[in-house]
């Protein structure tokens, strides 16, 4: 089972900041990595696939970058309801598998 | 609109059975591959299940391979997961998702497996 380790688990800024979050897996996982952002009491929404593609409908704030064993997802300046967690999940293999998540909040 | 819609979810005792729906409506549903995907209170999310479009393929979670079945039925454009022998552990909001890429969501049913 690929096992993805996401850092930090907490982070805290402030609206207009720079959002760099991190997604390590524990074998490469070929570029086969999205990106969901969830809110309190809402489903998962998808933001990135296939770790740099935009899914339909997501601002130009959110981006996506790596290969390999690392990737990292970038919000650019952070507009208030940005603020939630996020989670990388892997398609490579199965068992398909997500990472612990980073809560972006309000600093 | 594309959506989906979980239905099913209750109480349920340890050891017992329940059976989760997922209607789709605004996209073929015979032409995606589905997923059952689930989030403990409190917790992050843990994929659960996934079947192909023709239901020819299906892979489980080893937490609950044995105990879950994934199965579909396109004519009624419905995505199914029968749940036996539930544990404590398994107590979740239960999603249903579309295709290899998770692009659309329901809203979640929850399952609370308590004596």
């Amino acid at each position: 089972e690929i096992v993805l380790t996401q850092s930090p688990a907490t982070l805290s800024l402030s609206p207009g900041e720079r959002a760099t979050l991190s997604c390590r897996a524990s074998q490469s996982v070929s570029s086969y990595l999205a990106w969901y952002q969830q809110k309190p009491g809402q489903a998962p929404r998808l933001l990135i696939y296939d770790a740099s593609n935009r899914a339909t409908g997501i601002p130009a704030r959110f981006s996506g970058s790596g290969s390999g064993t690392d990737y990292t997802l970038t919000i650019s300046s952070l507009e208030p309801e940005d603020f939630a967690v996020y989670y990388c999940q892997q398609r490579s293999n199965w068992p398909l598998t997500f990472g612990p998540g980073t809560k972006v909040d309000i600093k | 609109q594309v959506q989906l819609v979980e239905s099913g979810g209750g109480v349920v005792q340890p050891g017992r059975s329940l059976r989760l729906s997922c209607a789709a409506s605004g996209f073929t549903f015979s032409s995606y591959g589905m997923h059952w995907v689930r989030q403990a209170p409190g917790k992050g999310l843990e994929w659960v299940a996934f079947i192909s479009s023709d239901g020819n393929n299906k892979y489980y979670a080893d937490s609950v391979k044995g105990r879950f079945t994934i199965s579909r039925d396109n004519s009624k454009k419905t995505l199914y997961v029968q749940m036996n022998s539930l544990r404590a552990e398994d107590t979740a909001v239960y999603y249903c998702a579309r295709d290899i890429g998770m692009d659309i969501w329901g809203q979640g049913t929850t399952v609370t497996v308590s004596s």
